[in-house]
């Protein structure tokens, strides 16, 4: 199993609401990542977690919040979410230090 | 920080074509990655090139890794409309995989 899986493809929510994105991989990689990407632009570092735990915070509002249960498992909670936050989300793992595997990612927009 | 450049920014052409895309930097890459993106999808890996002067061949697309290790092309023969999509190069520095910003390429029919 080569597939990063990330659910929902499409999300639309409010700038009340509170939702999850989901990630997960079954190719044993120990370094979990969540990436956002807004259109024509590459994909932009939010949170890195290695073996586990949070390694690196690229300076992401508190609005966004990571979780990461087990290894095989990354969660990207979304609260009081803005506009400007509007973007495809994509979550990737890896063996340390190697090549990303990136899910198909999730097209959130925040009304 | 390490800064990656690609270039062109877009490139469009008639299907048939050969083309070339580059990556470079002012510092020495540890490796470097492809990556192709197609829209509203994940970016996909092609291909690590690690030594200095290495070349590798995925049927159609050629990536060469410069002497020195600060850049790296890609070049696709006879490209085809599959081949349409965001191309990434990418380096893996500070527990980090820093991108390029892009070349985004369309192939006409």
């Amino acid at each position: 199993d080569t597939e990063v899986t990330q659910t929902p493809k499409h999300l639309v929510m409010g700038m009340t609401n509170k939702k999850s994105l989901k990630c997960e991989q079954h190719m044993g990689h120990r370094a979990m990542y969540w990436y956002k990407q807004k259109a024509k632009k590459p994909p932009e570092l939010m949170f890195v977690y290695s073996y586990e735990k949070l390694s690196i915070n690229e300076s992401v509002p508190s609005r966004f919040s990571p979780e990461c249960p087990n290894s095989s498992l990354l969660n990207l909670h979304l609260h009081a979410l803005q506009p400007e936050d509007s973007a495809l989300y994509l979550c990737a793992s890896s063996k340390v230090g190697r090549e990303l595997f990136f899910g198909s990612g999730t097209q959130l927009s925040v009304l | 920080t390490q800064l990656l450049e690609q270039s062109p920014q877009f490139l469009s052409i008639q299907e048939g074509e050969n083309l070339t895309v580059y990556c470079n930097s002012s510092s020495v890459f540890s490796s470097l990655q492809w990556y192709r993106q197609e829209p509203g999808e994940g970016p996909v890996l092609l291909v690590t090139v690690v030594t200095g002067g290495e070349v590798k061949k995925l049927k159609r697309l050629t990536f060469q890794f410069g002497d020195a290790r600060k850049d790296s092309s890609l070049h696709i023969t006879a490209a085809q409309p599959g081949d349409t999509g965001l191309y990434l190069c990418a380096e893996y520095y500070g527990q980090n995989f820093v991108f390029g910003p892009g070349t985004r390429l369309s192939v006409l029919p």
